[in-house]
């Protein structure tokens, strides 16, 4: 079965530094694409990057490209979603879910549970 | 980038109702587009992919159409479980962007 597993919630403060996890099971996780999607509270989803974790090739969309950075340790089937010094606006569930590509484009087909990141002073 | 626009926000039906929901991209996309299900509180579920495939395990009840620019959803018969908030994306690009989203509540 596969499953992506993520950690727990976090409340930090602004200008602290915070890297949250994705761990797969029941596939290959070095062969498949994985993203991170951002919910704002009450908002809609924001595809905000992928890795390959085989080779860490990684995308970032413009709006979060060095606001965050995407990594990923193969030994362990971990992706990782990290920001050096977060902001209040950072405040949202974070869900990362295996990229797969189909004959046309690719698609979204396993989510982890999601992390909610609080940031308030 | 590719703007994707949904239509309605949001709509009130009744069990047992066909609902329709469309997602117009601002350039085309072919058959670049999935569909996917938000339950409060719950992580997306994919629905369609490639603008009509279903995807494993999803009813029978939901289809997908369209190609270019529009793209529809449809319920043929809503269901209790089917109260939720819908999402497009468009798989055009490699890192798609979604619709705002069209949330599907009680009549």
């Amino acid at each position: 079965e596969v499953q992506l597993v993520q950690s727990g919630g976090e409340v930090k403060k602004p200008g602290e530094s915070l890297k949250i996890s994705c761990k797969g099971s029941g596939y290959s996780f070095t062969t498949h694409w994985i993203a991170w999607v951002r919910q704002m509270p009450g908002k809609g989803l924001e595809l905000m990057g992928i890795i390959y974790p085989g080779d860490s090739d990684t995308r970032y969309s413009p709006s979060f490209e060095d606001q965050v950075t995407i990594l990923a340790d193969k030994s362990i089937s971990t992706a990782y979603l990290q920001w050096s010094s977060l902001k209040a606006p950072d405040t949202a569930m974070y869900y990362c879910a295996r990229h797969t590509p189909a004959s046309y484009g690719d698609f979204l087909d396993y989510w982890g549970q999601g992390t909610l990141v609080t940031v308030s002073s | 980038d590719i703007q994707m626009t949904q239509s309605p926000s949001s709509l009130s039906a009744s069990v047992g109702d066909r609902v329709t929901i469309t997602c117009r991209a601002s350039q085309s996309i072919s058959n670049y587009l999935n569909w996917y299900q938000q339950k409060p509180g719950k992580a997306p579920k994919l629905l369609i992919y490639a603008a009509s495939s279903l995807q494993s395990g999803v009813p029978s009840r939901f289809s997908g159409s369209g190609s270019g620019t529009d793209f529809t959803l449809t319920i043929s018969s809503l269901q209790p479980e089917d109260f939720a908030t819908y999402y497009c994306q468009q798989s055009y690009s490699t890192l798609g962007t979604f619709g705002q989203g069209t949330k599907v509540e009680i009549k």
